[in-house]
């Protein structure tokens, strides 16, 4: 069983700052890791998704690396905005199998 | 632009009701799943489906039904809501990427 843990579990920054998020996953053996963003109260958007043979993905302010061998993923923020606070996840399916298991997310809040 | 479209973005139940949750995709994905969040709890997968009239138990499945007569659209069914089912319901679907609609927010009295 997939299991899927975020470090930390919330961050508070100044405005400008560099951001790096983590994410572990338990199963190396994933075929995509995706990273997601939500709002409060709201549904989640997809951020980045990354194929198990990509080492990294960007998006503009974001980039996101992944290492399946030691199990690790992070979401990195670069000059961070208060628009940037939000709870981000990253979810990572099980051996063989589609369904995305989540971690509990970290909370950001980037303050003016 | 792609899209899940979950059919409220809030409802109001009483105890003992049956309550229906639909989430319609435009994307032709074959897998759809129902999550429920809950502070402290993260996303909890309840059912998921691979296919038409497929239909696979997830993690918390006790209280809830499922019915996919559609590709395009996976409907939650809470048998008789009690208020221990009170919570945001996600619906999202995916082949490769995963998309999620806006969530409902189910209060149960």
């Amino acid at each position: 069983k997939q299991e899927v843990t975020q470090i930390p579990a919330a961050l508070s920054v100044p405005e400008g700052e560099n951001l790096v998020l983590n994410c572990s996953f338990t199963d190396s053996a994933i075929y995509n890791l995706q990273w997601f963003r939500q709002d409060p109260g709201k549904g989640l958007t997809s951020l980045l998704l990354i194929q198990s043979s990509q080492r990294e993905q960007t998006s503009g302010r974001l980039n996101a690396s992944l290492d399946k061998s030691s199990g690790r993923s992070t979401l990195y923020i670069a000059a961070s905005q208060p628009g940037d606070s939000a709870t981000y996840l990253c979810a990572a399916p099980a051996r063989g199998s589609y369904i995305p298991t989540f971690g509990r997310g970290t909370s950001l809040i980037v303050h003016p | 632009d792609v899209k899940v479209t979950q059919s409220s973005r809030y409802l109001v139940k009483r105890t003992g009701e049956k309550v229906f949750l639909e989430c319609v995709q435009d994307m032709d994905h074959e897998n759809m799943f129902w999550y429920r969040q809950d502070p402290g709890l993260g996303l909890r997968l309840i059912y998921f489906s691979y296919d038409v009239k497929m239909k696979e138990k997830g993690d918390i499945p006790e209280g809830y039904s499922v019915s996919r007569e559609k590709k395009e659209r996976f409907s939650l069914i809470l048998e008789s809501a009690s208020t221990n089912q009170t919570s945001m319901y996600l619906c999202a679907s995916r082949n490769q990427e995963a998309f999620f609609g806006q969530g409902t927010r189910l209060t149960v009295v």
